[in-house]
């Protein structure tokens, strides 16, 4: 079974750019979320989806990040314009059910922003 | 207020001893999860071990044991017989089961050194 993958896996942008970042979730997982950890900081919850639908985007730090779920499957998450401060690893992590089970995350997207 | 505090930012241990990564936490939930995550270099996050707010007995997998302290708000790591391919940074967190239960909170982990 595969399992959570992100792409890329690096991206290197100049300020005021944009750049979209993609997670494919474990297959049958309904819930999808991004968290974010920069520069060496804890990790932080950006967004929750229930299949299409947001269910909590409490985390996102601003309206330049904007993030989609089509059909409920695979997830974008986009940075328009991008700002030094966005720099960091953005984490894409799946579950199949929203209890207190553990969550299944994908390897990372490293985005640096210069 | 932070939620998981992790107070090694590094750490170093000999090859085949034990090593212990501390965690606490801040919830005023009766009902929550905790849970530690080890991501290698090669930046995947994976699941080590979980303990639930009602397990009376500490979680134990394998090589990797929970100490739980309720009291204390503590959650700390124990490897036993430390391996080279245990250097890797170590992620707490913490899910609280009745609000905010689709959200997990991380401390800033620590980066654990194995030497031969």
């Amino acid at each position: 079974e595969a399992g959570v993958t992100q792409f890329p896996s690096h991206s290197v942008i100049e300020k005021g750019q944009t750049v979209t970042l993609r997670c494919d979730p474990i297959s049958g997982h309904d819930n999808l979320y991004w968290y974010r950890r920069v520069m060496g900081k804890e990790i932080k919850f950006l967004l929750h989806f229930v299949k299409e639908s947001k269910q909590d985007e409490s985390g996102m730090p601003n309206n330049r990040f904007l993030a989609e779920r089509t059909g409920g499957t695979y997830s974008t998450l986009k940075v328009q314009p991008a700002e030094l401060e966005d720099s960091g690893v953005y984490f894409c992590a799946s579950s199949p059910h929203a209890t207190n089970e553990k969550l299944f995350f994908g390897s990372g997207t490293q985005l640096s922003v210069l | 207020a932070q939620k998981i505090t992790q107070t090694q930012p590094g750490m170093f241990v000999q090859e085949k001893e034990a090593v212990t990564l501390d965690c606490t936490y801040d919830t005023s939930d009766q009902s929550y999860g905790l849970f530690w995550y080890k991501q290698p270099s090669s930046g995947e996050m994976i699941f080590l071990i979980y303990q639930g707010s009602y397990d009376e007995q500490n979680a134990t997998e394998g090589r990797y044991s929970l100490n739980f302290q309720k009291a204390r708000k503590s959650a700390n790591l124990v490897i036993s017989a430390s391996q080279l391919g245990d250097s890797a940074m170590y992620f707490c967190a913490m899910r609280e089961a009745l609000y905010n239960f689709n959200k997990f909170y991380f401390g800033s982990g620590t980066k654990l050194n194995v030497k031969p």
